[in-house]
């Protein structure tokens, strides 16, 4: 089955700085790669997502990269803010599969 | 997203004793999944059902039951709770297709077994 892996567990940047969240998974037929943000105490919220179709995807502040050949994918945040801070999960998903397969997390703390 | 609502948000219970949780959702997604959530797992899939009637096991199925006799309610059965049911429980929904479709998650229910 799909393997996701998630690097760094923890992250810390100063306010204004960018943060990357990296993953990299191993099934080749995965298409889907969903990230979530979880604030503490609440539900993860889905904030972007790709498809295996695109390279690069844009949302304001936030930005997923892909790169199929090498079987990875990152989240990047701009100009970060203390509500930044959250735990992010990167997901992936193929067509054989209905559900999805989940990182470890990483937990970003936005220092002001 | 309110349309998919979990019941109790908080559960205490003793070791050996049945408990279920309800997910129910508005928005007929085929879908439903049940997720724990513990430090340093993420988020791990119990069981999930693609539509009434039709269930199958996730990742850490052991010691949980499912059914699904309608689309909107998916709940969760823990038959003789143990500690190590001790946890965070999402439920998750999404609508048909295999090309990719977000899940959307309830609040979740914290269940502490004594």
């Amino acid at each position: 089955g799909e393997n996701v892996e998630q690097h760094p567990s923890t992250l810390s940047v100063q306010e204004g700085d960018s943060a990357v969240i990296k993953c990299t998974y191993s099934d080749s037929a995965s298409n889907y790669f969903p990230w979530y943000k979880q604030e503490l105490g609440k539900r993860p919220q889905l904030i972007i997502d790709i498809r295996s179709n695109v390279g690069e995807k844009k949302d304001q502040r936030i930005a997923v990269t892909l790169n199929k050949t090498a079987k990875h994918f990152s989240l990047h945040i701009t100009e970060t803010q203390p509500e930044d801070s959250a735990v992010y999960f990167c997901a992936a998903s193929n067509p054989g599969a209905n559900n999805l397969f989940f990182g470890t997390g990483t937990r970003l703390t936005v220092i002001p | 997203d309110a349309g998919i609502t979990q019941s109790p948000r908080y559960k205490i219970t003793e070791t050996g004793r049945q408990v279920t949780l309800m997910c129910h959702q508005t928005w007929s997604h085929s879908y439903m999944f049940w997720y724990r959530q513990d430090l340093g797992h993420g988020l791990r899939l119990i069981y999930y059902s693609a539509a009434a009637d039709i269930t199958d096991k996730g990742e850490v199925p052991d010691g949980y039951v499912v059914s699904r006799s309608k689309t909107e309610n998916f709940p969760l059965t823990l038959e003789s709770a143990t500690r190590s049911q001790t946890s965070v429980y999402f439920c998750a929904s999404r609508a048909p297709g295999t090309e990719g479709r977000p899940q959307h998650f309830g609040d979740g229910t914290r269940l502490s077994i004594l």
